[in-house]
């Protein structure tokens, strides 16, 4: 079974400018969640998708944050214009149920560094 | 408000020298607790999920176990290749956000 797929793993940035992230899910995993990992910190819920459905974005800065989930499978996370408190890591992951039981899997993750 | 803390925030081992990390955590309702690990520059890997108190899993040299406010990671005669970053993380019933605590980075020392 394929895993989460990520692109670009790595990014370098000047402040003001933009980037984007894109992120293939697990085959048939409805459930598709991008993290920010700041060094030193635990993953930080961005936005959550359920199939191409907004489940939660609460904690996403929607004045530089944007995120879309086309037909249900890949998503794309944008930011524009970056400023240096972004520079972290953008983890995508997705999810099953089966049952009771979920299960999060998660890509290898897109380093952006911000100068 | 859900919230994770792991401890200790570092830790380091002798080889074989056994140790716990601690999660504890406050959430309306517990779906479920989940143990990742994650390696520098990757993305965390799962290891194990918790359902109930009392539930305990084991896999290697790792066993997890739960209560109502707390979960521990238990390493039995750890080696150096289990050092890593080790994050906890809540699901609440009422939604699907995983939460996750700060991890509990660990250095086994040959």
């Amino acid at each position: 079974e394929a895993g989460v797929a990520q692109s670009p793993r790595y990014k370098i940035i000047e402040k003001r400018q933009s980037v984007a992230f894109w992120c293939n899910p697990i085959s048939g995993h409805a459930t598709l969640y991008w993290y920010q990992q700041i060094l030193g910190q635990g993953p930080k819920l961005l936005i959550q998708f359920q199939n191409n459905g907004v489940v939660d974005d609460s904690q996403l800065p929607k004045d530089r944050f944007s995120a879309e989930r086309l037909k249900g499978v890949d998503s794309t996370l944008k930011i524009q214009p970056a400023k240096l408190e972004d520079s972290a890591v953008y983890l995508c992951a997705s999810s099953r149920t089966s049952g009771r039981k979920w299960e999060l899997f998660f890509g290898e993750g897109s380093r952006l560094t911000v100068l | 408000e859900d919230q994770v803390t792991q401890s200790p925030e570092a830790l380091r081992l002798q080889e074989g020298e056994s140790s716990s990390l601690n999660c504890s955590y406050t959430v309306s309702g517990l779906r479920g607790l989940f143990w990742y690990r994650q390696d520098p520059g990757k993305g965390p890997e799962f290891l194990f999920t918790l359902y109930s108190a009392g539930e305990e899993k084991e896999k290697e040299r790792l066993k997890a176990t739960l209560t109502k406010k707390e979960s521990f990671l238990h390493i039995t005669a750890p080696k150096p290749e289990d050092s890593a970053t080790y994050l906890c993380a809540v699901q609440a019933r009422s939604g699907n956000q995983f939460y996750f605590g700060t991890g509990t980075s660990l250095t086994v020392i040959p």
